[in-house]
């Protein structure tokens, strides 16, 4: 059983769309994360969620919105879709505790046309 | 300020140890891990080391801390095709804080 799982995979859309990517996690944690790497491989945190409330909020366009509906679910939705957007996004999630070992996804590849 | 310093490549051949490297400068880090991420996979969790501990070996793996210099090594034993990869290293800071992450190594065996 996937511990994170994020859909979709592959994603190429045109710029201008809105899209969407899901994730869950089946560990019982209760924080969750959206890391964006870049075509230089960077990871960089872009949100975080604990027990379904915002924890973390780096400087990140207004056109990325987070949304949890639950502890096990956390969804990133971004509007109006530009070339610069394309990377691939990592869900996670981890236990909030000290040491927090954190569990990814296998990542979703967006491209942006 | 937070940051965690990787050099970016690293090749070795079948059989020899690779060794990877990591500094970083907060010295309030409560553990450090070793993620490695795979052609077209996602992040797993390789290993981590407490900040108080100075050394972890887990199988082919070795974890040597110098908190002193806050550096961190990851050894590779016997190094296999299979161990091609980019390893990145992260370190966790007190406090609810995302975990830092280094840019990351790509290493690459030769066979």
């Amino acid at each position: 059983d996937t511990a994170v799982s994020q859909t979709p995979k592959y994603l190429v859309t045109q710029m201008g769309n809105d899209k969407s990517i899901k994730c869950e996690q089946n560990l019982g944690h209760d924080t969750m994360y959206w890391y964006k790497q870049d075509s230089k491989k960077f990871l960089k945190i872009m949100f975080s969620y604990n027990n379904k409330e915002l924890i973390i909020n780096e400087t990140v366009p207004n056109r990325f919105s987070p949304k949890s509906p639950d502890k096990a679910h956390l969804n990133l939705h971004i509007n109006s879709l530009e070339l610069g957007d394309s990377a691939v996004y990592f869900c996670a999630s981890s236990l909030q505790q000290p040491g927090n070992t954190i569990y990814f996804g296998e990542g979703s590849w967006l491209t942006v046309v | 300020g937070e940051d965690v310093e990787q050099s970016l490549f690293l090749s070795v051949r079948e059989g020899d140890s690779s060794v990877i490297n990591c500094t970083y400068t907060d010295s309030s880090s409560t553990y450090l891990y070793w993620y490695k991420q795979e052609p077209g996979a996602g992040l797993q969790l390789l290993t981590y080391i407490f900040s108080n501990m100075d050394m972890k070996q887990d199988q082919r793996l070795t974890v040597l801390l110098n908190k002193k210099d806050k550096h961190l090594s990851l050894r590779i034993a016997d190094t296999q095709t299979g161990d091609s990869a980019i390893y990145f290293c992260a370190e966790s800071l007190p406090g609810n804080t995302p975990l830092v992450f280094g840019k990351g190594t790509r290493l690459s065996v030769i066979a």
